[in-house]
């Protein structure tokens, strides 16, 4: 799996969009984007996946660049339900590795 | 369609003993994975299984063990428990993690307790 690098924290006002960056500078070309996120004490659970095309699905919306060198999860009307750990992650073939995520923080 | 279902929620044991924990994945799903998650140490890859065969081991002692059966419901075992085994278990799984297009669904995970 490729390596991510995300800010290991954003804060974002209830209602406005949360726009979660990832960079994954070493992704192949046949590795997926997948985005998961963990509220505490709950088991980490899956948002939305992507491989070159931006998707969107009924919790988020993803864009990749067009060389798949980043990647941003929008979360268009952030609710305090959203306060989580996002975790990008680049790869998904073999073991799927885990960084230590976005912790994102809805302000009310 | 149900979710991942990992029994027990909790479970509190002491130094020494073992302690297995079961998964049972979302229906037509066969490949199953565990992760040791802990406030140090963040979601650690343990091993995956698919079709009732080890895939992938991440770097863990032998005492910890999985398996799965035909079903694709999987266990682990942790034998010898020390203090720092103390975390949430996690079980996850996909359609077929390989074909590198298959999400991870995960449990709520089993907080294992040593003492």
């Amino acid at each position: 799996d490729a390596k991510t690098t995300q800010p290991p924290s954003m804060d974002c006002a209830e209602g406005r969009a949360a726009n979660l960056p990832c960079n994954h500078s070493t992704i192949s070309g046949n590795e997926y984007v997948y985005w998961y996120r963990q509220i505490h004490s709950q088991g980490p659970q899956y948002i939305i996946h992507g491989l070159k095309n931006n998707e969107t699905n009924e919790m988020a919306s993803l864009i990749i660049t067009e060389d798949r060198k980043s990647s941003t999860l929008i979360l268009p009307h952030a609710t305090l339900r959203d306060t989580a750990v996002y975790y990008c992650i680049a790869g998904g073939y073999q073991k799927v590795t885990f960084g230590i995520g976005t912790k994102l923080q809805v302000i009310p | 369609k149900a979710g991942v279902t990992q029994t027990p929620r909790y479970l509190i044991k002491t130094r020494g003993q073992q302690v297995t924990l079961s998964c049972s994945p979302i229906s037509g799903h066969r490949s199953v994975s565990w992760y040791q998650q802990t406030p140090g140490q963040g979601l650690q890859f343990l091993f995956e299984y698919f079709s009732e065969t080890q895939r992938n081991k991440g770097n863990f002692p032998g005492r910890f063990s999985g398996r799965q059966f035909s079903n694709s419901r999987s266990e682990m075992n942790v034998s010898t428990l020390e203090l720092g085994d103390s975390a949430l278990y996690l079980c996850a799984s996909s359609y077929d993690i390989a074909r590198g297009n298959s999400p991870l669904h995960f449990g709520n995970g089993t907080r294992l307790t040593v003492t």
